[in-house]
């Protein structure tokens, strides 16, 4: 399996623009987590889905975000406008439903984002 | 709630000395309780959860309820070892599956 797929790892936008991040999870699993890292608050769950469906996007910071799910293979979150305070590691996660005991995420490798 | 705090963000120890990165969490239930490690600029990886009470890397943590904590440590530490190490707590049971990450610590280990 090649694990989490978050295709580009650096993205650079102008403030203002509207930017799409890009996640592909691992096949047969249940659950999608983005995260946002900073220096100052560290990693944050900004919103998960189970099954392509949006549990719990209690942490998304601001209308400015947005997020799907279109089918099990693929989601996506969008900042549009963005804004220099965006800039972050956001990472992607999966997890499968079952035998989630003691089973963690698979991460992807983070796509770093510069809003300038 | 759940809550995961890591009192240090930095930690620096010399090659082969011992070193212990403390967790302490807050929930009402039973917790899972994890480590994730990141190496740098790269993905986080899940390093060891307390279930399995296993070792990876000479690392252990062992769940203390009685403390509520959650501590990683390692009696010789390497300069591989440097990283950035995460504690991540998930209700053990219940439809919230997601993790609470503490806020890390960087950890340093100097030659």
């Amino acid at each position: 399996d090649a694990g989490v797929i978050q295709s580009t790892r650096h993205e650079v936008t102008e403030m203002g623009q509207e930017v799409t991040l890009r996640c592909k999870p691992i096949s047969g699993h249940d659950y999608l987590f983005w995260y946002r890292q900073t220096m100052m608050r560290g990693l944050e769950l900004l919103i998960y889905f189970n099954n392509n469906v949006p549990i719990d996007d209690s942490g998304m910071p601001e209308d400015r975000f947005s997020a799907k799910m279109p089918n099990a293979s693929f989601s996506t979150l969008k900042i549009q406008p963005s804004e220099p305070r965006d800039s972050a590691v956001y990472f992607c996660a999966s997890s499968p439903r079952t035998g989630g005991i003691g089973y963690g995420y698979t991460f992807g490798s983070g796509t770093r984002l510069t809003v300038v | 709630a759940q809550r995961v705090t890591q009192p240090e963000k930095l930690l620096s120890v010399f090659k082969g000395a011992p070193v212990e990165l403390k967790c302490n969490y807050s929930y009402s239930g039973s917790p899972e309780l994890f480590w994730y490690v990141q190496y740098s600029r790269q993905r986080l990886q899940l390093l060891l959860r307390h279930i399995s009470r296993e070792s990876i890397k000479g690392f252990t943590a062992d769940l203390n309820k009685g403390e509520t904590s959650f501590h990683l440590k390692k009696p010789f530490a390497q300069e591989e070892d440097s990283a950035m190490y995460y504690c991540a707590l998930r209700p053990f049971s219940g439809s919230a599956r997601q993790l609470t990450f503490g806020s890390g610590t960087q950890l340093t280990v100097l030659p």
